[in-house]
């Protein structure tokens, strides 16, 4: 079983939508997530990311954790045209490593939204 | 700072050949990554660098892979006898060990005919 699943895509919302994008983990050991964006022919960019159990707000992006079901959510509210991307969960592949160490993705889902 | 630079962005070669691609971190960078990433898949690790020292390498990293860091600045992946299935973008990425946070580049785009 990979380590990192996310729900498989593509995704298309209207603009102002609220998007859900959703990840599930295997090892409840780990407690450190993070959401990266990818434009098309872009590299992977770190949008957000968490540490254990609750949420972390940004702007319209909202990062949630939620130990006890092992899922990681990502919610953009009033969704734009320019949040069309590939959006990719991530952990470290190390316990006690951060987003500055080697990684594991989810496959990624990919986000349009239609003006 | 322009951030994490790779060339070329697209090779196109044929089975057999080999093909070397390069990166440049952020200056000042001492960690540096390498990771594959096929269509409709997250990236997957490939190599990892500390400074100019190779610390880790993945299972996916065949004998015809080989990455060097010479000087602990830009680094080479290098794949020799290449094959269709190494057909992928190769991304790399750096960081600092003190900041929480990993910068990719654009990646190279490798078609194997």
């Amino acid at each position: 079983q990979k380590e990192v699943e996310q729900d498989p895509g593509p995704l298309s919302v209207p603009e102002g939508a609220i998007v859900s994008l959703n990840c599930t983990y295997s090892n409840s050991a780990f407690q450190y997530f993070m959401w990266y964006r990818q434009y098309s022919r872009k590299g992977p960019e770190l949008l957000m990311y968490t540490y254990s159990s609750g949420n972390k707000e940004d702007g319209r992006f909202t990062a949630q954790v939620d130990k006890s079901s092992k899922y990681i959510s990502l919610f953009i509210r009033d969704s734009q045209p320019s949040d069309s991307a590939t959006y990719l969960c991530a952990r470290p592949f190390h316990l006690f490593t951060g987003a500055n160490s080697k990684l594991t993705f989810g496959k990624g889902i990919t986000l349009s939204v239609r003006p | 700072d322009t951030g994490v630079s790779q060339d070329p962005r697209h090779k196109i070669t044929k089975r057999g050949q080999n093909v070397t691609f390069r990166c440049d971190p952020i200056s000042e960078h001492n960690r540096l990554y390498w990771y594959r990433q096929t269509l409709g898949q997250g990236p997957e690790f490939l190599t990892y660098f500390q400074n100019e020292a190779q610390l880790e390498k993945s299972r996916l990293l065949s004998d015809r892979f080989s990455a060097e860091r010479p000087k602990g600045s830009f680094s080479t992946l290098e794949i020799q006898r290449t094959e269709q299935g190494d057909s992928a973008m190769y991304l790399c990425a750096s960081s600092t060990s003190s900041r929480d946070t990993q910068y990719f580049g654009p990646g190279t785009r490798l078609t194997v005919l």
